[in-house]
């Protein structure tokens, strides 16, 4: 059973637009929720992440939403930029646990 | 302050046979985990190691093994290599603190190919 969905597989964004991407957990004793850009041949950086005490955290030009309720969050990009074409990976872990589930990801493009 | 560095960065081998990947960790990192991603697909968690011993491993068959050295670098070993073992395999470092883990930092990954 996936423990983290991911959606959508791909998303192509025009620059200055909004790049929305959603995940869905199952595991309710989840309790850290970050997200990761990875470029072609590059490992996965954090960009930014969330616990569940909060239902929103901003750094720059991306947001996380989080409905604890509804098991889901979701990355916000604010003026998309040809720089943010990359794949995003949402990840979800419980507290005091070494293992991060990863959702499968999505591919943004950003056309100028 | 260094960050996490793989090697080799591109591998091919044939079914069958063995393969080492080695990590060093950033500096100040304690423990370092390996995933296994697929194309197209997010990482698997593989194993964790702290203070030199196995601590937690995902539903990976015991072909898959590693180490942590005193340095806190590490190598993961596959045997028996089958075509599905064909993956970027990443290397994450952490800082583990009273029991709770840090935020993981990536190296770039070694990209095994096995025909």
């Amino acid at each position: 059973q996936q423990q983290v969905k991911q959606s959508p597989q791909s998303l192509i964004v025009q620059k200055g637009g909004i790049s929305i991407i959603n995940c869905a957990y199952e595991n309710t004793a989840f309790d850290y929720f970050p997200w990761y850009q990875q470029f072609p041949g590059k490992g996965p950086a954090l960009l930014i992440a969330i616990r569940p005490d909060v239902s929103e955290k901003k750094e720059g030009r991306f947001t996380i939403s989080f409905n604890k309720s509804a098991k889901q969050f979701s990355l916000h990009i604010m003026d998309s930029q040809p720089g943010d074409s990359a794949t995003y990976f949402c990840a979800a872990k419980r507290n005091n646990f070494n293992k991060f589930y990863f959702g499968s990801g999505t591919k943004l493009n950003v056309k100028p | 302050e260094t960050g996490v560095t793989q090697s080799p960065t591109h591998l091919i081998k044939t079914r069958g046979q063995q393969v080492t990947l080695r990590c060093s960790s950033q500096s100040g990192h304690n423990t370092v985990s390996w995933y296994q991603q697929a194309l197209g697909q997010g990482p698997q968690f593989i194993f964790q190691y702290y203070r030199e011993e196995e601590n937690g491993r995902g539903n990976f068959p015991p072909r898959f093994s590693g180490l942590q050295f005193p340095n806190y670098s590490s190598e993961l070993n596959v045997n028996a290599l089958e075509l599905d073992d064909s993956a970027l395999y990443l290397c994450a470092s952490s800082l583990k603190e009273q029991g709770s883990d840090g935020e993981l930092f990536f190296g770039e990954g070694s990209r095994l190919t096995v025909l």
